[in-house]
């Protein structure tokens, strides 16, 4: 079955300090997108990069890093030198291309708090 | 800017009495989701339309359903909301059903049931 585990329900922070968010994926699908999104206190989801199956390459966007892993089926995201405007709910989620729906499952999220 | 606009940002509505929430998008998009997020929760999808076909998931209930009555609109309606049903309801749109694309959301619409 399908499934996305964020095992870090909150994390909090002092500005400035690196931070990784945890995320763990179950599927039985051998092709599928893994998706990060931000959700500010605004409500939408915002988002932030998309990784394929096939593709382990690490991935730095500015202060943002993803690590994905097939071995150990995860895609963990680290924020280097964290800043206050970070703070938001972090989903991480899968979309299995046999679905054909283009259906996102998603993890619990995460919590960050980043603080001055 | 191209966006996914979502009508009212907050609604209440009592027990029992029908209520509609609206998303509109500009992106000109062939597919709009309708995602529900409880508290402190994953959003899960209840169901969407690629163009003109609605396609509901499994477990969505019945109470649930939705309108497209054009490209640019598509409508939640709760049929006979409980208070079980306060949530979140998150409105997304993407150019095709491949899972490769990214969706789009809206800022969402937070139901109150009293």
């Amino acid at each position: 079955a399908q499934k996305v585990t964020q095992a870090q329900t909150e994390i909090s922070v002092v500005e400035k300090e690196d931070v990784t968010l945890d995320c763990v994926y179950e599927t039985r699908d051998t092709t599928y997108y893994l998706f990060w999104y931000k959700q500010p206190p605004s409500g939408e989801l915002v988002f932030l990069i998309r990784r394929n199956s096939f593709d382990e390459q690490n991935e730095i966007s500015g202060r943002y890093s993803w690590n994905f892993q097939k071995s150990t089926s995860s895609f963990n995201f680290t924020i280097t030198a964290s800043q206050v405007v970070d703070s938001a709910v972090y989903f991480c989620a899968l979309s299995e291309a046999l679905s054909n729906t283009g259906k996102l499952i998603f993890g619990q999220g995460t919590t960050l708090q980043v603080k001055p | 800017d191209a966006m996914v606009i979502q009508n009212p940002r907050y609604q209440v509505t009592q027990f029992g009495k029908p209520v509609t929430l609206s998303c509109s998008q500009t992106l000109n998009h062939n597919v709009m989701y309708w995602y529900q997020q409880k508290s402190s929760q994953a959003p899960k999808l209840l169901f969407h339309y690629y163009d003109k076909d609605f396609n509901n998931e499994a477990d969505t209930p019945d109470n649930f359903q939705s309108r497209r009555p054009n490209t640019s609109f598509c409508f939640l309606d709760i049929r006979s909301p409980g208070l079980g049903d306060a949530a979140m309801y998150l409105c997304a749109t993407s150019s095709s059903v491949s899972s490769y694309n990214e969706q789009f959301f809206g800022p969402g619409t937070r139901l109150t049931v009293l």
